[in-house]
């Protein structure tokens, strides 16, 4: 596809109960980002993946959250035991790996997001 | 610390009026890049400019400026004869060039809101 997308867009769940969050990548980036949301507030960083490596995972809030990118292309956030605090948008981002040259190559572009409540 | 601070909360302007939305940005990073994103009602972030710390040289893209000071460590972004369609909330981000992940730091956001 032309842009990053995610699915759902729109997650409605228990307090308690297990979520799986979903992104797809633009082709061709090995960089895939996720960040949270919080209403009237901006992106926060959640955790980074270098191909299917996580490089940086200092940004999820605790055990409860993971991230898993098995073959370096679409990747999944996992919510455990939601809480009501864990209502947000999750947004997942991709980009050429940070570092490279030109002015553009680790821009990160993002997807439409996923909207999530937990009652 | 990487800090990005956006002070104006909200601005409301009537069509027309150019208005500039404030970025100020703290990092201790020689090489660190800056970014505006522009989040519409319909809720997707869009991308906007990127420019890196050795380029202060300032931009324009048709109603569209961004001004960047490394003296007051400011990145502001001016929008010439406003439109209802710029109605959106505007975040300004850093990433820095030390970093091996690139992961932005966004601001708090500016809602602008532009009236008919």
């Amino acid at each position: 596809g032309a842009g990053v997308s995610q699915s759902p867009r729109y997650k409605v769940t228990k307090r308690g109960q297990d979520v799986a969050l979903r992104c797809d990548p633009i082709s061709g980036h090995v960089s895939l980002y996720w960040y949270r949301q919080a209403l009237g507030q901006g992106p926060e960083f959640l955790t980074y993946f270098n191909y299917e490596a996580q490089q940086d995972k200092s940004g999820l809030p605790n055990d409860r959250f993971s991230a898993e990118r098995p073959e370096g292309s679409i990747s999944t956030l996992t919510i455990q035991r939601t809480e009501q605090r864990d209502s947000a948008m999750y947004r997942c981002a991709s980009s050429f790996p940070p570092g490279l040259a030109g002015a553009l190559q680790d821009t990160q572009y993002f997807g439409p997001g996923t909207r999530l409540t937990v009652l | 610390a990487q800090k990005v601070t956006q002070a104006q909360t909200e601005i409301s302007v009537v069509e027309k009026e150019d208005v500039t939305l404030d970025c100020v940005y703290e990092t201790r990073d020689t090489t660190y890049y800056l970014f505006w994103y522009k989040q519409p009602p319909s809720g997707e972030l869009v991308f906007l400019i990127r420019r890196n710390s050795f380029d202060e040289q300032n931009e324009i893209s048709g109603r569209y400026s961004w001004n960047f000071q490394k003296s007051t460590s400011s990145f502001n972004f001016t929008i010439t004869a406003s439109q209802v369609v710029d109605s959106a909330v505007y975040f300004c981000a850093l990433s820095s060039g030390s970093s091996n992940t690139g992961k932005l730091i966004f601001g708090q956001g500016t809602t602008l809101q532009v009236k008919p």
